[in-house]
């Protein structure tokens, strides 16, 4: 149980384009889903906050505009890279929680982007 | 605001022989503790989960971690480590209060045939 999918696996596009990275909860319903953002060998960045039918909470330092999230449903959430560029180039990874608080989050598999 | 170390960047174990991996949590209310392992280019996989209750947490694929509150500690373990364990391995700590997980910056565990 508490399978969480994240599609793409892989991205590489040319700079300037808009990315758009799908994170669904597969057996469970999520009214929040977390995206982080993993730079190589280290520690995992909280992006923002994704909760159901409302605006997401970004952390500080993340641009609303550059990283636009949409939680639409209880079991998908989206983040789209818009105008990527070379340095978004990351691995980025969606997370969601089965329930309230004190609960676990359950990890998609990432997405690795590349940005030309 | 809460915060997790973990002092080791790599730990490397013998096949066979147990496996320690070091956290430590500051939080300000009551500490909810997690356990990761990710493998290459792969998402986390939750192994284990202290909210409450027994000091004592046992979790997946034969790992088990310590609660203690005197040292603010939640190290992994493992009696006996498999050449399979090698992965990055991630202590997270949630404050009760708030609804964020902060997590270590990882730990790099090479089990040795």
């Amino acid at each position: 149980g508490a399978v969480v999918s994240q599609h793409p696996s892989w991205v590489i596009c040319k700079s300037g384009t808009s990315v758009k990275i799908e994170c669904r909860s597969l057996d469970f319903q999520a009214t929040t889903m977390f995206w982080y953002r993993q730079f190589p060998k280290q520690s995992l960045m909280l992006m923002a906050t994704s909760n159901e039918g409302s605006k997401a909470t970004y952390e500080q330092g993340v641009e609303k505009d550059k990283f636009l999230i949409n939680h639409a449903s209880l079991t998908l959430s989206t983040l789209t890279v818009t105008s990527a560029h070379p340095e978004d180039s990351s691995f980025y990874i969606c997370s969601a929680r089965d329930g309230g608080h004190p609960q676990p989050q359950h990890f998609g598999d990432g997405t690795r982007l590349s940005i030309l | 605001a809460q915060s997790v170390a973990q002092p080791e960047d790599q730990v490397n174990v013998a096949e066979g022989n147990p496996l320690t991996v070091k956290c430590t949590y500051s939080v300000s209310g009551n500490p909810y503790l997690f356990w990761y392992v990710q493998y290459p280019n792969r998402g986390l996989q939750f192994l284990l989960k202290y909210i409450t209750g027994d000091n004592l947490v046992k979790g997946s694929y034969g790992f088990e971690a310590e609660f203690n509150k005197s040292q603010t500690s939640f190290h992994l373990k493992k009696p006996s480590a498999l050449v399979s364990d090698s992965a990055l391995y991630f202590c997270a700590v949630r404050d009760s209060g708030d609804d964020k997980i902060i997590f270590g910056k990882g730990t790099r565990l090479h089990i040795l045939p």
